[in-house]
């Protein structure tokens, strides 16, 4: 089955420390995004791949990191710097090739930052 | 700027027929994703206009005209599990054109009631 996966899907960890939330395709899609998700907030571009080895910033990457070295996988790193990491962050790819160019989502992790 | 409106909340009598608004004013748009959303679950794609009129797939369709910056989603025939978050993205030229992003709009949120 094709599919994106992401773990873990429940993630604690303590103020000050860095996690690294993992975003794996195998839809064979190019490109690869991450969201967050807030109440009463709509989905926000956090960074986006459109190709292996290159990624951009999107609208709120302060605190992020991320690398793209395989097709397959776009892992980000949640930093000490993000000032206000507990959210749910999605994990989405896409096919660019398509007309469409639609994304598609991975099942989510809800980090909690005590 | 770039903004998307839809209502919060809305209910709604299972067997009956829904209509979920969306308006929205972005430079270089580009298509309009209508995705559903179950709690705690990732967003999954239900429906794509890029055209002006009536996209109709099973008990969902959707609507756009592009020239009154404004879709909907009708559901018919309402189930309860239709109870869930609808969002509307849509999708516009990023980076000066160099490639499209989404913009979400923050969901509204269906109640079927029996």
């Amino acid at each position: 089955d094709g599919g994106i996966t992401q773990s873990p899907k429940y993630l604690f960890r303590k103020e000050g420390q860095n996690v690294t939330l993992s975003c794996e395709q195998n839809l064979n899609h190019d490109a690869m995004y991450w969201y967050r998700q807030d109440p009463g907030q709509g989905l926000r571009l956090i960074y986006y791949s459109q190709i292996v080895n290159d990624f951009q910033k999107g609208d709120i990457a302060e605190g992020y990191s991320v690398s793209r070295e395989k097709k397959e996988s776009f892992p980000l790193t949640v930093t000490s710097a993000q000032k206000n990491p507990t959210a749910f962050y999605l994990c989405a790819s896409s096919d660019a090739g398509t007309f469409t160019d639609t994304q598609y989502f991975g099942p989510g992790t809800r980090l909690t930052v005590l | 700027g770039q903004n998307i409106d839809q209502p919060t909340e809305m209910t709604a009598t299972e067997g009956a027929i829904v209509q979920i608004n969306c308006t929205y004013q972005t430079s270089g748009f580009n298509g309009l994703f209508w995705y559903q959303q179950h709690a705690g679950e990732a967003p999954t794609f239900l429906s794509y206009n890029v055209l002006d009129g009536l996209e109709e797939k099973g008990r969902f369709s959707s609507f756009l005209s592009r020239s009154k910056g404004y879709s909907y989603l009708l559901l018919k025939e309402l189930q309860m599990k239709d109870s869930a978050s609808y969002l509307c993205a849509v999708r516009a030229m990023y980076y000066g054109g160099a490639t499209n992003k989404l913009i979400f709009g923050t969901g509204t949120l269906l109640a079927v009631q029996p």
